[in-house]
């Protein structure tokens, strides 16, 4: 296990509504990435944070937004969901000048109904 | 742009055979090549990576990579398979532009490891 922990482990929503998902980072890593993996996909990036502040940014619309905490946990937050918001939502944790060493939680599996 | 791809969905292999899995990658300059392996229900496990140095990587599990950078190549190997190593495996390279550096996964490959 690497220390990543996700929360909730599954949702189900209706298109429309708004989901949070949250990820608690392997501790002392400052550092966190959010990726969603369609089924029969690679993950895909959709942004990371660092202290506290949004770090770069995949090819996602704004209704993707997150937040990062002073204990570097963070939470990635959908509005408006589309079924093709149905996926598993990895986070992954890292020191920030340590990239190539990211941990990643299990996932949060998303059904947009 | 930095990308890799997978070329197979889908590779078998006998218990105690060799097992290789295919990646090709395409950056702009040096590749930071990765290999992570995914349980059913599990996230992202880091298997082997390549930054610099000896083109044969050791990794976790015993599997290892071969970087070929004439061929661009990055192939997961492992001398032996075991049933346990049944599972979906990703390549994927590291990103560099201003701000994240994240990575870009490939397509992945499922293994199944016949007893």
């Amino acid at each position: 296990e690497t220390g990543v922990t996700q929360s909730p482990t599954h949702l189900i929503k209706t298109r429309g509504q708004q989901v949070t998902l949250r990820c608690s980072s392997q501790s002392g890593h400052n550092t966190v990435s959010w990726y969603q993996q369609a089924l029969g996909q690679g993950p895909q990036f959709i942004f990371q944070y660092y202290r506290e502040e949004e770090n770069g940014r995949g090819n996602f619309p704004p209704r993707f937004s997150g937040l990062q905490f002073p204990n570097y946990s963070s939470e990635l937050n959908v509005n408006a969901l589309e079924l093709d918001d149905s996926a598993l939502y990895l986070c992954a944790s890292s020191l920030r000048d340590r990239v190539n060493e990211q941990f990643f939680g299990p996932g949060t599996r998303l059904t947009v109904l | 742009a930095q990308s890799v791809a997978q070329p197979e969905d889908q590779v078998n292999v006998a218990e105690g055979n060799p097992l290789t899995v295919k990646c090709t990658y395409s950056v702009s300059g040096n590749p930071y090549l990765f290999w992570y392996v995914q349980y059913p229900n599990r996230g992202l496990q880091f298997l082997l990576k390549y930054i610099t140095g000896d083109n044969l990587v050791k990794g976790s599990y015993g599997f290892e990579a071969e970087f070929n950078k004439s061929q661009t190549s990055f192939h997961l190997k492992k001398p032996s398979a075991l049933v346990s190593d049944s599972a979906l495996y990703f390549c994927a390279v590291r990103v560099f532009k201003t701000g994240a550096n994240n990575l870009f996964f490939g397509t992945g490959t499922r293994l199944t490891v016949i007893p």
